[in-house]
C-alpha cells in the first residue's frame, strides 16, 4: 500500500527565499508530524496535527516556520527566508492516532540553503 | 527536559557477530520506548516498541530490545548480524503519562556489517 510520501524530495534555495514541503500522509491516518534531521543528528520534533488542528507548534524554531493541514490530509510546511541554519532533512511521519501508535515516516525532503 | 542518549556513533562488526545498541533516555514519568531503523537510501521503519507489559520485546528481523527501568535504558540486541542489518539505528521516546505524541531521538548509531 502506498506510505507516506513528501515532495519535492531535494530542494536548494538561496538564502532569503521561501520554501513550502509537502508532505501526503497515509489515507486515513488522523496524525502527522513534522521533524527535522540535521546532518549526523537524530529528528527533532516540529509540530504535530491531529486532523486539521495544529495541537502542537512547540518544536518551531522560529516564526519563520509554518504549517497547516487545512483539510486533515495533506500538510505543508513552509520556511519563509531561509537561513543556511535551516539546511536538513525534513521529515514527515503519520500514525493512526497520537504517539502512542507507530509513527510511519515519509522519505524526507533535504533542504539545502546556499 | 527529556533526552535520549546513544553511545555508541559507529559500530563495525564482521558478520555472524553479536550486537547490543545502547540507549538511555532521560523523562519524568511513564514512557513508550522504540527503535527506529534507517537502511541505506530509504526512510525510517519501526523495529520495535515497549509499551508496557514484558519489558523484552521481540521485533522484526530478529532484533529484541529490553526495557530497564532503574537503569532508564532500553538497549537493542541481535545474537548474529548480517551484512543486510547495516543501517543507521535510532532509539526514541515519548510520555505515555504525558500523553504528549512527539518522539524524542537520540542521535543514532551507525552499524556496518563487513561481509
Amino acid at each position: 500500500g502506498a506510505g507516506v510520501s513528501q515532495s519535492p524530495r531535494y530542494k536548494v534555495a538561496k538564502r532569503g527565499q521561501d520554501v513550502a514541503l509537502r508532505c501526503d500522509p497515509i489515507s486515513g491516518h488522523v496524525s502527522l508530524f513534522w521533524y527535522q534531521q540535521a546532518l549526523g543528528q537524530g529528528p527533532e520534533f516540529l509540530t504535530y496535527f491531529q486532523n486539521e488542528a495544529q495541537l502542537d507548534k512547540s518544536g518551531l524554531p522560529s516564526d519563520r516556520f509554518f504549517a497547516e493541514r487545512p483539510e486533515g490530509s495533506v500538510s505543508t510546511l513552509k520556511i519563509q527566508r531561509t537561513q543556511q541554519e535551516d539546511s536538513a532533512v525534513y521529515l514527515c511521519a503519520s500514525s493512526t492516532a497520537g504517539g502512542s501508535y507507530e509513527q510511519y515516516f515519509g522519505p524526507g525532503t533535504r533542504l539545502t540553503v546556499t | 527536559a527529556q533526552s535520549v542518549s546513544q553511545h555508541n556513533h559507529h559500530v563495525i562488526l564482521s558478520e555472524a557477530a553479536s550486537l547490543e545498541l545502547g540507549c538511555n533516555y532521560s523523562y519524568g514519568g511513564t514512557v513508550n520506548l522504540f527503535w527506529y531503523v534507517q537502511y541505506p537510501g530509504q526512510h525510517l521503519q519501526l523495529l520495535l516498541k515497549y509499551f508496557s507489559g514484558d519489558p523484552l520485546v521481540k521485533g522484526i528481523k530478529g532484533f529484541e530490545a529490553e526495557f530497564i527501568k532503574s537503569k532508564f535504558s532500553f538497549n537493542l540486541r541481535k545474537p548474529s548480524v548480517q551484512w543486510s542489518d547495516t543501517a543507521e539505528y535510532f532509539c526514541a521516546v515519548n510520555g505515555a503519562s504525558t500523553g504528549a505524541n512527539n518522539l524524542f531521538f537520540g542521535t543514532g548509531t551507525r552499524l556496518t556489517v563487513i561481509p
